[in-house]
């Protein structure tokens, strides 16, 4: 199985500022990581596919970047509306597996 | 725009059969991959499985021979069924089309699960 770990767990900041979360694969994976955010009593949502592929709708706030192991979702100057849970899944692997999340809240 | 809705109890007893709908209006589900992933308490996320177009299935191993996913392609409906489920089977439960096996794109609102007696 391929194992996604995500950093921080929680990540303390206030509105304005700029943040990067990471996702760490236990194996090599090209770009095959997909980015979601979830806000409390939602669903998740999808922001970035395959590394750093926009989606459409999504602000251009929210960029992604990596391959191989390491992949970052980077928030351009975080908003109210962006506290919430963020996870990434890989699909290089027909196991397909969720990072554990981390959680953007206000500091 | 693809729409997904998830139906089912919210209360199930220990040992017995977890079975849930999902509604998909907007798209045929005779068209790409249509999923079922669990969210636990704690916020893990689990991929459940999945039925493609054709009606082929994967599933997680974890769920061994627990898990079965059907559909009826005249409703535009799949199904989830998890038989002797157990207190750890508590979760919401979301059905998402999983483009091409790739990402999940378009999810349901999800469904909360208990297992308790």
């Amino acid at each position: 199985n391929i194992v996604l770990t995500q950093s921080p767990a929680t990540l303390s900041v206030t509105p304005g500022e700029s943040v990067s979360l990471s996702c760490r694969a236990s194996q090599s994976i090209s770009t095959s990581i997909h980015w979601y955010q979830q806000k409390s009593n939602e669903s998740p949502r999808l922001l970035i596919k395959y590394a750093s592929q926009s989606i459409s709708g999504i602000p251009s706030r929210f960029s992604g970047s990596g391959s191989g192991t390491d992949f970052t979702l980077s928030i351009n100057r975080v908003e109210s509306e962006d506290f919430s849970i963020y996870y990434c899944q890989q699909s290089y692997s027909s196991l397909y597996t969720f990072g554990a999340g981390t959680k953007l809240e206000l500091k | 725009e693809v729409q997904l809705q998830e139906s089912g109890p919210g209360l199930v007893k220990p040992s017995q059969s977890l079975s849930l709908t999902c509604s998909v209006t907007g798209y045929s589900i005779t068209s790409n991959y249509w999923g079922w992933i669990r969210k636990f308490p704690g916020n893990k996320m689990e991929w459940m499985g999945y039925i493609s177009y054709s009606g082929s299935t994967s599933y997680n191993p974890s769920l061994k021979s627990r898990i079965s996913i059907t559909r009826d392609t005249s409703k535009n409906q799949f199904f989830l069924q998890l038989n002797s489920v157990t207190t750890e089977d508590t979760a919401t439960y979301y059905c998402a089309r999983y483009y091409y096996s790739s990402y999940f794109d378009y999810w349901g609102q999800g469904v909360m699960v208990t297992v308790s007696s």
